[in-house]
Parts: structure tokens; C-alpha cells; sequence
């Protein structure tokens, strides 16, 4: 069974500071891995979808590696900034087609100005 | 990219009443369809899950029930809801080809009194 877990739980870092969230995985056997932004009380929205194939993957100041063989991930954060301050989440989508994510219990960044 | 509406944004509902809440759709076509909920200090657990009209796929047994009326509608239901029913309610959708992301919705606010 599929386990996702997320390192910190909680972090807060002043503004200006490059930061590094980690999310680990049991099954090497993934899709794809999908890193997701969530603002109190808000839904989900998607940051950056890594395929298995893949290595990495950039999206402005965010920048998302994978390790499949070793089960990690990380979430790369250059230049913080106060409005990044919210709960990132990790996900991994099995090899079958109902695309179905399991989830990490996600870290709390707040980002002080 | 997709477009997912929920509603409603928050509800309020005693023991042992009915529950509706609706999902829908837009810029995709036949997407698998997901409910996820996230109880308070918990993650996100997959409730349901639909490749099709009609097909639904229960994730975990409880109280609660999902139709796909149509194929880009998903609707989550209880005929007496519980205390632990309360949570966060959240409706994804995954297109069919592409890369396999997932949208979510901005999600419904349950609370059970």
C-alpha cells in the first residue's frame, strides 16, 4: 500500500530565503507525482506535475525534482516570499488508469515579511 | 485548463439529515471524477471515484454515496449524516489523455451538528 509522508510538518522561514520541502514514497511504481498549493479554507491548486519519467520540472521560482528509485521528491522555493506562506501538498498517482492520488499530509510554510 | 464548480461553499446541517453536494465540470470531456475529503488535521482521503456515467467506485466504506448523473457531473450524497461526516469536501477531475493532472474545486465546508 502506497504510503506518502511529508517533511516538515510546519516551517517558517523569513522572507528572502531559498527553502526545500521533502516528500518521500513507498511504491516506486508511480505515474506521475503532482505538487499542490492550499490557502486556508481554499481548494487545491496545482503547482508542478512531474511524470515518472521525468527528472524535474520548473515553474518560475518553484523547482520540483524526483527520485522514483529512491521514493523522493522535493519542492524547491527560491526567493520566499510572504504570499507563499500556505499548506503544500504531495501526491502520487498509481500506474492504473483511475488516476486515483494519494496524498502526504502536507507542510505549513509561513513566510515572515 | 479545466473548471470545477462545487456547491454549496458551506453548509450546516443537524444529525441524521440529508446531504446533496454537486459537482461540475467545465473545458474537458469524459474526465474521471473524484471526492475527496479532508477532516480537520487530517489529509486528504479519496472518497469516490468515477472513469464514467454511472460508473462509481467507493473508496472506503461510510455513510456517504456518489452518482454521475451525467458526464461531467458528480454528485455526493446521505440520507442521515453523522458527527463525522463534517469536513471539507473537495471535487477533482482528471482529463482524459494529457498528463494526467488533477483540478480541484474550491471545495464545500460540511459541518454536522
Amino acid at each position: 500500500k502506497q504510503e506518502v509522508t511529508q517533511i516538515p510538518a510546519a516551517l517558517s522561514v523569513p522572507e528572502g530565503e531559498n527553502l526545500v520541502l521533502n516528500c518521500s514514497f513507498t511504491d516506486s511504481a508511480i505515474y506521475n507525482l503532482q505538487w499542490f498549493r492550499q490557502d486556508p479554507g481554499k481548494g487545491l491548486t496545482s503547482l508542478l506535475l512531474i511524470q515518472s519519467s521525468q527528472r524535474e520540472q520548473t515553474s518560475g521560482r518553484l523547482n520540483a525534482s524526483l527520485d522514483k528509485s529512491s521514493g523522493r521528491s522535493t519542492l524547491y522555493i527560491a526567493a520566499s516570499q510572504p504570499g507563499d506562506s500556505a499548506t503544500y501538498l504531495c501526491a502520487v498517482r498509481d500506474s492504473s488508469n483511475t488516476g486515483k492520488l494519494i496524498f502526504g499530509q502536507g507542510t505549513t510554510l509561513q513566510v515572515k515579511p | 485548463s479545466q473548471t470545477i464548480h462545487q456547491w454549496p461553499a458551506t453548509l450546516v446541517q443537524p444529525v441524521g439529515s440529508p446531504l446533496s453536494l454537486e459537482c461540475t465540470v467545465e473545458g474537458t470531456s469524459n474526465p474521471n471524477l473524484y471526492w475527496y475529503r479532508q477532516a480537520a488535521g487530517r489529509g486528504l482521503q479519496l472518497l469516490f471515484y468515477s472513469v464514467g456515467i454511472g460508473q462509481i467506485s467507493s473508496e472506503v466504506p461510510q455513510n456517504l454515496s456518489a452518482s454521475r448523473p451525467q458526464d461531467r457531473q458528480f454528485i455526493l450524497s446521505s440520507k442521515k449524516l453523522l458527527l463525522s461526516d463534517s469536513g471539507f469536501y473537495l471535487c477533482a477531475s482528471q482529463g482524459a489523455g494529457g498528463l494526467g493532472e488533477q483540478y480541484f474545486g474550491p471545495g464545500t465546508r460540511l459541518t454536522v451538528t
